[in-house]
């Protein structure tokens, strides 16, 4: 299955500012998924990022907030803007290593552990 | 909205037993399912997924498929401390997962 190289692991941040999360694939895969994880919480959908299209954002989620990008196959980045302590949480990224439509699961990275103060 | 129903636990079990974790979903049409494992701090580990009615065999770890009474179940076979942590149960709805709320495993040594 695919490595994914998440970073950072984790973050400190004052509320109002951006924080850019990276998630770097060691192999070509069609799409990459950003998931929240509230404290205690399971995983929630915000949006799927597909190289050369705009992401497409889970109900609750818009792009002003959490703006996208995926300029190539094996990397994309999820950024949380205008943080606040609601934001606080962990982010993963994952993708389907096996490739499109396949019943194999998905993979995920390590997560970014972010707290707004 | 599709749903995934997990008891939130914990399940605790002594070390040595058979645990079962039980999962419902609210799409009859749902055609795959997964397991996965998250230890605390830990990001999601893929354990298994099953798609066929009955049951899917992978070492100490049976999971079981319902389609018509849409559940799908998880059992661990002679459950080991390192067993504790938390099991989510996902179902892919189109090309997406959508993850139960896990329930909580507690294997007493």
């Amino acid at each position: 299955s695919a490595v994914i190289s998440q970073k950072p692991s984790r973050d400190i941040c004052q509320r109002g500012t951006s924080l850019t999360i990276q998630c770097q694939v060691d192999s070509q895969v069609t799409m990459m998924f950003w998931y929240r994880q509230q404290p205690g919480q399971s995983l929630t959908l915000i949006a799927t990022a597909n190289q050369g299209s705009e992401a497409t954002y889970e109900s609750g989620f818009v792009i002003d907030k959490f703006p996208i990008s995926r300029p190539n196959l094996t990397f994309s980045t999820l950024t949380v803007s205008n943080m606040s302590p609601e934001d606080s949480s962990i982010y993963l990224c994952s993708v389907d290593s096996a490739g499109w439509g396949s019943n194999y699961g998905y993979t995920f990275g390590s997560g970014t552990r972010l707290t707004v103060v | 909205q599709k749903e995934v129903e997990q008891n939130s636990g914990p399940l605790s079990v002594p070390e040595g037993a058979i645990a079962s974790l039980n999962c419902t979903y609210s799409d009859r049409g749902s055609q795959s399912f997964f397991w996965y494992r998250q230890y605390s701090g830990k990001s999601p580990e893929l354990i298994m997924f099953i798609y066929s009615n009955g049951d899917k065999e992978d070492g100490r770890f049976t999971a079981q498929l319902n389609k018509a009474s849409q559940y799908v179940s998880l059992l661990i076979r002679d459950s080991q401390p390192s067993d504790s942590a938390t099991y989510l149960c996902a179902v892919k709805d189109s090309y997406k997962l959508i993850f139960g709320s896990g329930t909580r495993l507690l294997v007493r040594p």
